[in-house]
């Protein structure tokens, strides 16, 4: 089993729809979540973190539920900007140190 | 003001050539990271330091040689070059102050082609 999965897409959803995705990660000693956005032919910005009691931001919510080990990111209200690709984040520590994966991302077309 | 800056942005060589990539950080971040996003996007750790100390390498060729003379600074140096090496490398930084803040920071990537 991969240590961060996530479905590559792409989804393809009109404007205005809500729109969800998952990540599962395999490490149940894993701290800190995150999604990071890429768009194409970009580096990777970071979008939220994720937090046990879950947070939003603007039209984006992100959830933790770490007994099913799984990040979830939910985009309300879907804007044509929101075309990216969506990267999920798990950092755990391993021999004293970070480690930081990312998952293969999920891809968003936002369609007019 | 550019936080994380690499050079160059895109590099095409030729198969068996030795290069490097600059990477430097303006953020005062103690740790800096090396990624590699290959042809399926899929974003891989490579190397990872703190204040100039090797702290995570990855499965990674011994051609592939990280140098960092200060904590702002992460090169990448690249021997023999392959085919398989073509990819996009992301040098990023973060201020491991903890957990919550481990924000990285990633540079505009630099595109290798090998051919």
């Amino acid at each position: 089993r991969k240590e961060v999965e996530q479905d590559p897409g792409p989804f393809n959803v009109p404007e205005g729809a809500t729109v969800a995705f998952n990540c599962t990660y395999s490490n149940s000693a894993s701290q800190s979540f995150f999604w990071y956005r890429q768009d194409c032919r970009k580096e990777p910005k970071l979008l939220m973190s994720v937090y046990s009691s879950g947070n939003e931001d603007g039209r984006f919510t992100a959830q933790l539920n770490r007994a099913s080990q799984y990040i979830s990111l939910l985009i309300r209200d879907s804007k044509l900007s929101d075309s990216a690709t969506y990267l999920c984040v798990v950092i755990a520590n391993s021999g004293g140190y970070q480690k930081v994966t990312f998952g293969i991302g999920t891809k968003l077309q936002v369609i007019p | 003001d550019t936080a994380v800056s690499q050079t160059p942005k895109y590099l095409v060589t030729q198969m068996g050539n030795d290069k490097s990539i600059k990477c430097e950080q303006n953020l005062g971040h103690d740790t800096m990271y090396w990624y590699k996003q290959d042809s399926k996007k899929f974003l891989k750790i490579m190397f990872s330091y703190n204040n100039k100390e090797l702290i995570i390498n990855e499965t990674v060729p011994n051609r592939f040689s990280p140098k960092s003379p200060d904590k702002a600074h992460l090169n990448l140096h690249i021997n023999s070059l392959e085919l398989g090496d073509s990819a996009v490398y992301f040098c990023a930084s973060s201020q491991e102050s903890g957990l919550a803040d481990n924000e990285q920071f990633f540079g505009p990537g630099t595109r290798l082609t090998v051919l």
